[in-house]
């Protein structure tokens, strides 16, 4: 079955500090990865994709995270993060059914960001 | 265009009853994804229905249920509550074509607490 892991549960950054945020998947065929933020009080929304192409993906506010396929990694990267980055962020995969092939997104557990001024 | 909205915005039950979540989906969205939102366990799928019926379930037991209607509204059910069912529901819609590049939105959530 499909999982994804973020080792990262809790970072604490300054303003203008760059953000790694790690993420791998465990799954052998073709993946899709995306990262979702869920700023606070605020709905889960997408930051970002991967389908195929360049496996660097370039998302809103300057986010942009790269597909590894080799290290089974999807990292979330960004040169200088603002206070308004203050939010939780989700890898996911999606897990495709093999009988109906329709999918699920299989999500990580989350890492909480704080960016503090 | 309205978003995806959700009914209650906050919950508190105690242990042994039973509840229902509602979330009323985009217009024109025929898919509704169910997940559980905990600390430390991230979300979790629950379920998903189209077209009024459960298209893709996840591992949970079968205190967790669910249905939609005709309008595409969709109910979750949670009967016989336990301490760790305490979490935020999300709901999602989407269209429903089922294909890899069709996106998901979220509403903003229930937040269930069990005492």
């Amino acid at each position: 079955a499909q999982s994804v892991s973020q080792h990262n549960h809790h970072v604490i950054l300054s303003e203008a500090a760059s953000l790694e945020l790690g993420c791998n998947y465990s799954y052998g065929g073709t993946v899709n990865l995306f990262w979702y933020v869920q700023y606070p009080g605020q709905h889960l929304q997408l930051l970002l994709k991967y389908f195929s192409g360049d496996p660097l993906v370039k998302g809103i506010k300057g986010f942009e995270a790269e597909f590894i396929k080799s290290k089974f990694s999807f990292n979330l990267r960004k040169p200088s993060v603002q206070w308004s980055d203050t939010a939780e962020y989700f890898c996911a995969v999606n897990a495709v059914r093999v009988n109906t092939g329709f999918q699920k997104l299989v999500f990580g557990t989350g890492t909480r960001l704080l960016v503090s001024p | 265009k309205a978003g995806v909205t959700q009914t209650p915005r906050y919950l508190i039950k105690t242990r042994g009853q039973q509840v229902t979540l509602s979330c009323s989906p985009i217009s024109g969205h025929r898919s509704v994804s169910w997940y559980q939102q905990t600390p430390g366990q991230g979300l979790q799928f629950l379920f998903e229905y189209f077209s009024e019926t459960q298209r893709n379930k996840g591992n949970f037991p079968g205190r967790f249920s669910g249905r939609q209607f005709s309008n595409s509204r969709s109910e979750m059910n949670v009967s016989t509550l336990e301490l760790g069912d305490s979490a935020l529901y999300l709901c999602a819609s989407s269209i429903g074509t089922g294909r890899i590049n069709e996106k998901l939105f979220f509403g903003s959530g229930t937040q269930l607490s069990v005492l």
